[in-house]
């Protein structure tokens, strides 16, 4: 059966650190990845979503980027956070090849909260 | 552009009463619907879907919905609620193909009161 985990489950960072969230799924291949930023009472907003190894899509402008070096390893970075960029981050994965009909599974998410 | 709207940012609900959650859709084809459900502090679980057929669909936990495309919604009901149903929801709308992309309400917050 696939899995995904996500880590670290909870993060406290100072202004200005880099940042660095991992995720990777089990189970699968060639998966589409998917970073979703929950600010607190806020609905889940798409940042990134990747198709491929290196395919990265960034939905909104912000102090974030993400990687994928491997084909189930999705990476969330930051140079130097920001005080907005304190939330919670959710990493996902649906089956790839172009499949609509199939939902996407989360991982159990990262508090991080930068001061 | 698609997008979701949920009303009710937050229902208070008695144990055993009845529940609908509102979610509205924007979306120029025949969406992919989803309900998702949160704990405090964990990932999302999906109670129930709808890609096609028949418009009332169940789903775990004794939950249901019904998808009206005259009305653009997709309401997530259940008959009882149990105080394990406190959470918040959330309704989301898939787009696309290999770009596959969610797009998620804001969210409804659910509190049982005893």
């Amino acid at each position: 059966s696939q899995t995904i985990h996500q880590w670290p489950a909870t993060l406290v960072q100072p202004v200005g650190s880099p940042l660095s969230l991992e995720c990777t799924v089990e189970g699968t291949s060639n998966p589409n990845l998917y970073w979703y930023r929950q600010a607190a009472g806020r609905g889940l907003q798409l940042l990134f979503y990747s198709v491929g190894i290196g395919q990265i899509s960034s939905e909104v402008p912000q102090n974030l980027s993400a990687s994928r070096p491997q084909d189930r390893q999705f990476i969330l970075s930051s140079k130097k956070l920001l005080l907005s960029d304190s939330g919670f981050y959710l990493c996902a994965w649906r089956p790839g090849g172009g499949q609509p009909n199939t939902e996407a599974f989360f991982g159990q998410g990262t508090r991080l909260t930068v001061v | 552009a698609q997008s979701v709207t949920q009303p009710d940012i937050h229902i208070t609900v008695s144990e055993g009463a009845s529940l609908e959650l509102r979610c509205n859709y924007s979306y120029g084809a025949t969406p992919y619907l989803f309900w998702y459900v949160q704990s405090p502090g964990q990932g999302l679980q999906l109670l129930l879907k709808y890609f096609s057929g028949d418009t009332l669909v169940q789903g775990i936990k004794g939950f249901e919905a019904e998808f009206k495309r005259s009305q653009s919604s997709f309401n997530l009901r259940k008959p009882s609620v149990h105080w394990s149903d406190a959470a918040e929801y959330f309704c989301a709308v898939g787009v696309g193909s290999n770009d596959y992309k969610l797009s998620f309400g804001a969210g409804t917050t659910v509190t049982v009161r005893a």
